[in-house]
């Protein structure tokens, strides 16, 4: 399965700035997905990115606030702007299984202050 | 839209005993699968099982395995032998084939928190 590097780990943010999460995969895949988990609760997709095309955001998330990329196969960028406490979560991405299940990234540990 | 629900938010079990985590699914898809996640301290989200919506045999990964019960839309975890590792928040997931072997998102339950005591 598909290896996924997502930088950075953990990031202390002032309120009002923004901050892009990078995900690097070692392989091609047509899919990739970032979801938010705030503190306690489940996965929630923000978005899928296919690449060459516009990000496909889930009800209660826009382009505005969650900018993604994806420049290429292997690559994607999450950018959380204008942030404020209430984004305060883990954020990770995750791609289409290739062979038996997803795979996600690390997390990215996000606090807002 | 299909949803997924975990009754259980947090369940304990004692070191080398048995513990089965709770899933019930909705769906109108005929072509899906389910998943057993695992969330450690760590964040890190591990695979622990999958399940085919066209196989009738549950699957089985070691000590962890599935009743999968299709027409009742329920979809438990049994963990054998419990270890401490085994401590961590699980979640259950659902997602449906869009043609091929393309995959759509997936749709998680709401967690149970499993500690394993010694």
């Amino acid at each position: 399965s598909a290896v996924i590097s997502q930088k950075p780990s953990r990031d202390i943010c002032q309120r009002g700035t923004s901050l892009t999460i990078q995900c690097q995969v070692d392989s091609q895949v047509t899919m990739m997905f970032w979801y938010r988990q705030q503190p306690g609760q489940s996965l929630t997709l923000i978005a899928t990115a296919n690449q060459g095309s516009e990000a496909t955001y889930e009800s209660g998330f826009v382009i505005d606030k969650f900018p993604i990329s994806r420049p290429n196969l292997t690559f994607s960028t999450l950018t959380v702007s204008n942030m404020s406490p209430e984004d305060s979560s883990i954020y990770l991405c995750s791609v289409d299984p290739q062979t038996y299940g997803y795979t996600f990234g690390s997390g990215t540990r996000l606090t807002v202050v | 839209a299909q949803t997924v629900t975990q009754s259980q938010p947090e369940m304990s079990v004692q070191e080398a005993e048995t513990v089965t985590l709770s899933c019930t699914y909705d769906t109108s898809e005929s072509n899906y699968y389910l998943f057993w996640y695992k969330q450690p301290p760590s964040r890190q989200m591990i695979l622990v099982i999958r399940q085919e919506a066209y196989k009738q045999q549950n699957a089985t990964e070691n000590r962890f395995s599935v009743n999968f019960q299709k027409a009742a839309k329920s979809f438990s975890l049994k963990i054998s032998d419990s270890q401490l590792g085994d401590t961590a928040m699980y979640f259950c997931a659902f997602t449906r084939l869009l043609g091929g072997t393309s995959y759509g998102k997936l749709t998680f339950g709401q967690g149970t928190i499993l500690t394993v005591h010694p």
